[in-house]
């Protein structure tokens, strides 16, 4: 089955500063690359997503990277802000009936 | 109701008691997963569900735990004889169909205490 790993599982930034935060995945039939944060006592969401015949999505301040031949992709946060801290989760997922696996976490502190 | 609803929202038992957690996804909602969330960790993969295939199975931790999902659409996971390393969140989530890039809805989650 699909493995997930993410790094760095903290991360601290000054306010202002980008944050990126990396993954790597070891299917390579996954073609479905979710982000979902989760602020602290609440459920995670999700923020942006990346499919496998797209390199690069942005959404404002976010955007993700997807090298399908390292099979990696990557979060980047531009101009943090202190609401950004929080947990952020990557995953992966295949085509069909099958689950979506997450990596372990990264919990990102935005110090104002 | 308009999201996913998990009950109840806090449990603690006795160690060698059984649970159930129930989780009642969005209506419409072909696929339904738990996922578990020790304090400070990931989310760990338990169960999927997928319309009328059969469940992966493949994240349970042992044969203490199982899962139904009736009719479709309510689910139980069901932890037998439990034990302190069971205590965690038990997250819900579903979403719309076997599509590979539907998002999950998230419940709030049943927090778990084994004493």
């Amino acid at each position: 089955g699909e493995n997930v790993e993410q790094h760095p599982s903290t991360l601290s930034v000054q306010e202002g500063d980008s944050a990126v935060i990396k993954c790597t995945y070891s299917d390579s039939a996954s073609n479905y690359f979710p982000w979902y944060k989760q602020e602290l006592g609440k459920r995670p969401q999700l923020i942006i997503d990346i499919r496998s015949n797209v390199g690069e999505k942005k959404d404002q301040r976010i955007a993700v990277t997807l090298n399908k031949t390292a099979k990696h992709f990557s979060l980047h946060i531009t101009e943090t802000q202190p609401e950004d801290s929080a947990v952020y989760f990557c995953a992966a997922r295949r085509t069909g009936n099958t689950p979506l696996v997450f990596g372990k976490g990264t919990r990102l502190s935005v110090i104002a | 109701g308009a999201g996913v609803s998990q009950s109840p929202s806090n449990k603690v038992t006795e160690k060698g008691k059984d649970v159930e957690l129930r989780c009642d996804p969005i209506s419409g909602h072909t696929a339904l997963y738990w996922y578990r969330q020790s304090l400070g960790q990931g989310l760990e993969f338990l169960i999927y569900f997928q319309g009328n295939s059969a469940p992966d199975k493949s994240g349970l931790p042992s044969d203490r735990f199982s899962a139904e999902r009736t009719g479709g659409s309510v689910s139980t996971l069901t932890i037998q004889r439990t034990q302190q390393e069971d205590s965690a969140v038990y997250l819900c989530a579903s979403s719309k169909g076997a599509r590979a890039t539907g998002e999950l809805f998230f419940g709030e989650g049943s927090r778990l205490t084994v004493l």
